[in-house]
């Protein structure tokens, strides 16, 4: 079984509607990611969470909020999509440690907004 | 602010050329430096990682050396095979940060034919 899962893996939807991203891990790790992967652009961090309590803004934060449910379960919400949010989407979690932790991808969710 | 530039791809190689993609970075202090690779319809993993100066960082045939003096961390491959068509990211955490993120490079995808 993956260590992170992402759910759905494919989304289609319309401007105006409320969607959720969600992730769970296996892994034990306390550390979790959001980020978005654009042709051309690479990846951008949403949000992260370094503990069920932390939550932080990335560097495109905007349009996006999240919920860290529980240690193993990070949301990504998008309360009213626009075309401009279809991307690709990753989760992605780290273990507690130095500054050199490496970090565990899921598969993504790829979003189109119609 | 932390960076990371890397070669605009595709690069495309015949079975057995030899593969370097270029990296290089702006950071404060010494960061950790990373490649990742994603896999046609895949999320990210880790191919290999440099914590200090002058380390190398080695994984599935697939180097890169940790060079302070000229801000780089170049992925080499003396002979790539098909199934290493792949996007490559070149990627850094800053070494002394309370808070530590990624930073991507854009990507680099390579195209091998056999």
């Amino acid at each position: 079984d993956a260590d992170v899962t992402q759910t759905p893996r494919n989304r289609i939807t319309k401007t105006g509607k409320r969607i959720m991203l969600e992730c769970s891990q296996t892994k034990g790790h306390d550390r979790m990611y959001w980020y978005r992967q654009d042709p051309g652009l690479g990846l951008r961090l949403i949000y992260y969470s370094f503990d069920v309590k932390d939550i932080n803004k990335g560097e495109i934060s905007d349009g996006y909020s999240v919920s860290r449910q529980a240690q193993a379960k990070f949301s990504l919400s998008l309360e009213s999509a626009i075309p401009n949010q279809t991307a690709l989407y990753f989760c992605a979690t780290s273990g507690r440690g130095t500054s050199t932790d490496t970090q565990y991808f899921g598969p993504g969710t790829r979003l189109t907004v119609l | 602010g932390n960076s990371v530039t890397q070669m605009e791809g595709p690069v495309t190689l015949s079975e057995e050329a030899f593969l370097t993609i270029n990296c290089t970075y702006t950071a404060t202090g010494y960061p950790s430096l990373f490649w990742y690779v994603q896999y046609p319809g895949e999320g990210l993993q880790l191919l290999l990682k440099a914590t200090k100066a002058d380390d190398k960082g080695s994984n599935k045939g697939f180097e890169a050396t940790y060079r302070k003096e000229t801000t780089s961390f170049h992925l080499e491959k003396g002979s790539v095979q098909v199934s290493d068509s792949a996007v490559y990211f070149c990627a850094l955490i800053p070494r002394h940060s309370g808070y530590s993120t990624l930073t991507f490079g854009k990507g680099t995808m390579l195209l091998v034919s056999p």
